[in-house]
């Protein structure tokens, strides 16, 4: 199984300022034969199911505003909040796609400092 | 509205059984590989089962495989995970969740859930 471990556990960032999550992957996310990463992002906040933000590891859903944001490639992601909002407390949760089982991160808590 | 809801959810003693469902609605349901997933109280997401748009393949997790069957009805717009020996780790939040667009891709769309306790 493709073992994904993010970093922090959990994180507290001023109103405005950027909120960085890591997520590390056991086995690479890249596929060759598309140059794809099978990566996505997801948040949840309390009481609601997850909610997609990012997929192909930076392709950001229909809908999600654009100070969210996913980079990285193979073993390595990064997603970051560009200026954080009220709006954005929740747990984040990264998730490789590539192979089943289709594992999750264990989760960042997001919060206001 | 594209939409997923599910129910059947409820208290279980250890070793019983439960089905759950999942009623589709606003997309073609028959069109997209399905997903279970769960969350035990104050944890994170794991993935516990997928079936194909036409039922013809299906995966587990190791932790559920030989006592959960995943299975839908395309007729109905239904998707079901039938638990058998359930046991107190079990206990979870089940969502079901849609499949992007392709085989392999993220989960758009998610049911709010349904609460599945075991416990005598």
């Amino acid at each position: 199984d493709i073992v994904m471990t993010q970093s922090p556990d959990s994180l507290a960032v001023s109103l405005g300022e950027r909120a960085t999550i890591d997520c590390k992957s056991s086995q690479s996310l890249l596929y060759s034969s598309n140059n794809k990463d099978y990566l996505a992002w997801y948040q949840q906040k309390p009481g609601q199911p997850p909610k997609l933000l990012i997929y192909w590891a930076s392709t950001r859903e229909s809908g999600v505003p654009d100070r969210f944001s996913g980079s990285g490639s193979g073993t390595d992601f990064t997603l970051t909040i560009s200026s954080l909002q009220a709006e954005d407390v929740a747990v984040y949760y990264c998730q490789q796609y590539y192979s089943t089982p289709m594992t999750f991160g264990q989760g960042t808590r997001l919060e206001i400092k | 509205e594209v939409q997923l809801v599910e129910s059947g959810g409820g208290l279980v003693q250890p070793g019983g059984s439960l089905r759950l469902s999942c009623a589709a609605s606003g997309f073609t349901f028959s069109s997209y590989w399905m997903h279970w997933v769960r969350q035990a109280p104050g944890k994170g997401l794991v993935w516990v089962s997928r079936i194909k748009s036409d039922e013809s393949s299906t995966n587990y997790a190791d932790s559920v495989k030989g006592r959960f069957t995943i299975s839908r009805d395309n007729g109905k717009n239904t998707l079901y995970l039938q638990m058998n020996s359930l046991r107190a780790e079990d206990t979870a939040v089940y969502y079901c969740a849609r499949t992007r667009i392709a085989v392999r891709d993220a989960f758009d769309i998610w049911g709010q859930g349904t609460m599945v306790t075991v416990s005598s």
